[in-house]
């Protein structure tokens, strides 16, 4: 089974400023999708970025990228620029390239921008 | 484009009532997954269905819930006989054929067993 590991549960940073929250997973297949999703207090889950595994290259969105190590299995996005409409939980997620395509998730990381 | 539609939004029942959440996805979409929340958690996976077949319920509880896509109309969570330990963020997401994996999600349904 897959799994999803977030061990940073909150994050700070300070506005226009650079944070990176950190996610590893664990799986014995080699074709796989990595998301991050982002859940302002609105409770909306909101994608943010996603990298398909066959792809050496880090996938970029504006403002958030990501350092994909598949290999040392990690998935980790970065926020440069930070906003306050950042303020959120961010939640890594996972799942399979041609299966059912659900979602395994991590705990999250309750990212606060300050002013 | 309307998104992920779901309703309703909050839901308030008492122990041992029925519990009813509904679902339409995207337009053109014909792929349907629940998600649960439960508090200070991520969303864990219950069900993946398409028009009138379950592909995949292997998140489901094995007993009080079912969830159906029929041909017409939304799809629907149904939650019999509710216990607190149901109250959570239901999330009902849609993709297309072909989506690559990525999925939409709605704005959720908030159930609270009192």
């Amino acid at each position: 089974a897959q799994t999803v590991t977030q061990s940073q549960p909150e994050m700070s940073v300070q506005e226009a400023e650079t944070v990176t929250l950190s996610c590893t997973y664990d799986t014995s297949e080699n074709n796989y999708y990595l998301f991050w999703y982002k859940q302002p207090p609105s409770r909306q889950m909101i994608l943010v970025i996603r990298q398909e595994a066959y792809k050496q290259q880090n996938a970029t969105e504006n403002r958030f990228s990501v350092n994909f190590q598949k290999a040392a299995k990690s998935f980790s996005l970065k926020i440069s620029d930070s906003q306050l409409g950042d303020t959120a939980m961010y939640f890594c997620a996972f799942s399979l390239k041609g299966g059912s395509e659900k979602l395994v998730f991590g705990k999250g990381t309750k990212l606060t921008v300050n002013p | 484009n309307a998104g992920v539609m779901q309703n309703p939004r909050h839901l308030v029942r008492r122990r041992g009532q029925e519990a009813r959440l509904r679902c339409s996805p995207m337009k053109g979409h014909s792929h349907v997954y629940w998600y649960r929340q439960l508090p200070e958690e991520g969303l864990k996976f219950m069900v993946y269905l398409q028009k009138e077949n379950i592909i995949d319920e292997s998140g489901m509880p094995k007993e009080r819930f079912s969830a159906e896509f029929p041909k017409e109309g939304p799809s629907i969570l149904r939650i019999q006989q509710v216990v607190r330990g149901d109250s959570a963020a239901y999330f009902c997401a849609s993709s297309p054929e072909g989506s690559g994996n990525t999925i939409y999600f709605g704005e959720g349904s908030w159930l609270t067993v009192v």
